[in-house]
């Protein structure tokens, strides 16, 4: 258990409308990772972290903004949520500083009709 | 980006089954991991294997990485190996994964 938790796990919400996801986790690692999962696809990295107010883009950033205030707490925002980003909605961390194995959370389900 | 093919997409075994899972890179990675997602979605470790072969229980990994390819051999396959198997790598720093698009396995009784 890499002590990853995600809020919410299941979301229902409207186009238009502001998201947030939360990604927690307890061991003070460095970097931290926003991937979604779509039939078809497998994973995607969104945005990822790399320390406090540290952030990059991924494979998939456009319409996803982070950030990331305190090491603990890894934030996803939907500004304004289209269906298109309906998806499952996972974090993850690698312990080390980079190039290490990747454990991820449990996932969110977001649905945006 | 790197490209990652995984094959076959996938697999119907009888319990008690030996498989083995294939995944090919477009370059070479410093990361390459195997995951197995279960029916409840949840992504399980199996291997982290940049290179060379790793054995867990029924389960075991081999990394050519100067072919860039590596194989997720699994023996005497049982129900609860149902689900979808992933393998993705990076290839700089920061670990940024790339997946394939997993094989999807079903272990029938």
């Amino acid at each position: 258990d890499a002590g990853i938790t995600q809020s919410p796990r299941h979301k229902v919400t409207e186009t238009g409308t502001p998201v947030t996801l939360r990604c927690h986790q307890t061991e003070n690692h460095r970097y931290m990772y926003w991937y979604r999962q779509d039939p078809g696809h497998g994973l995607r990295l969104i945005h990822y972290s790399y320390g406090v107010k540290d952030t990059d883009k991924g494979e998939v950033s456009d319409g996803y903004s982070v950030s990331r205030s305190k090491t603990e707490d890894f934030l996803l925002t939907l500004e304004s949520a289209t269906s298109s980003q309906t998806s499952v909605y996972f974090c993850a961390i690698t312990p080390g500083t980079g190039g290490n194995e990747q454990f991820f959370g449990p996932g969110t389900r977001l649905t945006v009709l | 980006g790197i490209q990652v093919e995984q094959s076959p997409p996938d697999l119907i075994l009888q319990e008690g089954a030996n498989s083995t899972l294939r995944c090919n890179f477009s370059d070479s990675v410093n990361n390459l991991q195997w995951f197995h997602q279960n029916p409840w979605g949840q992504l399980i470790n199996l291997f982290y294997i940049p290179s060379g072969t790793k054995q867990n229980g029924r389960l075991s990994a081999t990394t050519v990485a100067t072919e860039r390819y590596s194989l997720l051999y699994i023996s005497s396959s049982q129900t609860t190996d149902s689900g979808v198997y992933f393998c993705a790598g990076d290839t700089g720093t920061a670990s940024k994964l790339t997946f394939g698009t997993g094989t999807r396995l079903q272990v029938t009784l």
